[in-house]
């Protein structure tokens, strides 16, 4: 079927601003991934799904970022209080299997996200 | 946890010549390395993999090499065309923890016509 797709393309939200960057993971896959990546550099970590469990938070930034995929299915990346520094693209992936080090991650389009 | 070193960080290449890209990991547990190309407001695309009980991969002009030991693998692009240039990154995953991709600092490549 169709790959991952992440809405909005691009965002342009004011300091302080709340936003939420969606995404649809290719269907059936198990494994789900949120990346940052900032300009000329490559994409970090910020969190990693299981169906509806989130395995692994470490690389979200700060407590004003949250993340959640209730059905185990659609994710959303939450940024409270946006600041200027979490001006990226942020990256969905997802995978077929639950052990994704055994199986390809799939990426999205990205969300360009601008803070100003 | 892994760090993913990348060289050159810019490469120019002629049509129809060759091109490599070479990147270094720092834990010799990490069993999977993918690379990825990227074009201008896209997503990276998988365009070649390799797992760590094979010391190389081809596809038609890309190819894949694992050493181990010295813990490096390499990306190799030959008959070069104009439709190559993008930003090419690699990465490793640590199996240990949790499964993400930790991701080098990419080489932007360029094909000369």
């Amino acid at each position: 079927g169709a790959g991952v797709s992440q809405s909005p393309r691009y965002k342009v939200a004011k300091r302080g601003q709340d936003v939420a960057l969606r995404c649809d993971p290719i269907s059936g896959h198990v494994s789900l991934f949120w990346y940052q990546q900032a300009l000329g550099q490559g994409p970090e970590f910020l969190t990693y799904f299981q169906n509806e469990a989130q395995l692994d938070k470490s690389g979200l930034p700060s407590d004003r970022f949250f993340a959640e995929r209730p059905e185990g299915s659609v994710s959303t990346l939450k940024i409270q209080r946006t600041q200027q520094e979490d001006s990226a693209v942020y990256l969905c992936a997802s995978s077929h299997l639950s052990v994704p080090s055994q199986e390809t991650q799939y990426f999205g389009p990205g969300t360009r996200l601008l803070v100003l | 946890g892994e760090n993913v070193e990348q060289h050159p960080s810019t490469l120019s290449v002629q049509e129809g010549d060759s091109a490599v890209i070479k990147c270094t990991y720092s834990d010799s547990a990490s069993n999977y390395f993918p690379w990825y190309k990227q074009e201008l407001g896209k997503g990276p695309q998988l365009i070649i993999d390799i797992r760590s009980n094979v010391g190389e991969k081809k596809d038609q002009r890309i190819a894949v090499t694992l050493n181990k030991t010295a813990k490096h693998f390499s990306l190799h692009i030959t008959e070069t065309q104009p439709e190559d240039s993008a930003v090419y990154f690699c990465a490793a995953i640590w199996p240990f923890g949790n499964e993400k991709l930790t991701f080098g600092t990419g080489t932007r490549l360029t094909i000369i016509p």
